[in-house]
């Protein structure tokens, strides 16, 4: 039993790239997040899904896309990359909205 | 604006004694509250929550205490210890009941 697993661990993007963080979970849950992490601050909700084929958006989701075309699944990503968007970004997941599991995180850096 | 406030960035607290992390929130309509723990390059996990209904929760050595009046919370760590050394924090789900607002944390430093 893996529980969140985020795909990659790290990541260097130049401006302007494009790339997608891979969030699964093996629990069966059916709700699922993307966070970013800033330093200084609290976690902040970028996107995310009630059950598979659903989306939706979240306190900070300019710049991002999602899918959720698997119920195991959940992707997140960037069409375009900006400084701004260097952070630390977290997967979680949950049977019910509050009590979520998280992934250990994505370090992505936007030069 | 921040409706779920940690005010103290650290806090440093000898094994064995009390620590009290506290927890400000400016939205009466939050009606539950959690905390989590996170430890470097992990994800948060998830440590006690309290409705409002209650006034306390307790879980082993952690008991949060909700005070609906000041709007203010606090989680005790009875007695700490080293490998509670981690960033706690409190959050609280948003009338969708899907997002939660996240304090900033509290880095709580353990001393033997």
């Amino acid at each position: 039993n893996a529980g969140v697993t985020q795909t990659p661990k790290f990541r260097v993007l130049k401006t302007g790239q494009s790339m997608t963080l891979l969030c699964a979970q093996d629990m069966n849950h059916e709700y699922m997040y993307w966070y970013r992490q800033d330093p200084g601050m609290g976690l902040r909700l970028i996107h995310y899904s009630v059950g598979e084929g659903t989306t939706a958006k979240g306190e900070v989701p300019d710049g991002y896309n999602v899918s959720r075309l698997k119920k195991q699944n959940f992707l997140l990503g960037l069409e375009s990359a900006a400084p701004s968007q260097t952070s630390v970004y977290f997967c979680a997941s949950s049977y019910k909205p509050y009590e979520q599991y998280f992934g250990p995180g994505t370090r992505l850096t936007v030069t | 604006d921040q409706q779920v406030k940690q005010n103290s960035p650290s806090l440093s607290v000898q094994e064995g004694r009390i620590s009290i992390l506290n927890c400000d929130y400016t939205n009466s309509m939050f009606d539950y509250f959690l905390w989590y723990k996170k430890y470097p390059a992990e994800g948060p996990t998830f440590l006690i929550s309290i409705s409002s209904i209650k006034d306390k929760n307790e879980d082993g050595r952690f008991t949060v205490f909700l005070n609906k009046s000041a709007k203010h919370l606090s989680l005790h760590i009875v007695p700490s210890q080293p490998g509670d050394s981690a960033v706690y924090f409190c959050a609280a789900p948003m009338d969708s009941n899907y997002q939660l607002i996240w304090g900033a944390g509290t880095k709580l430093i353990i001393k033997p």
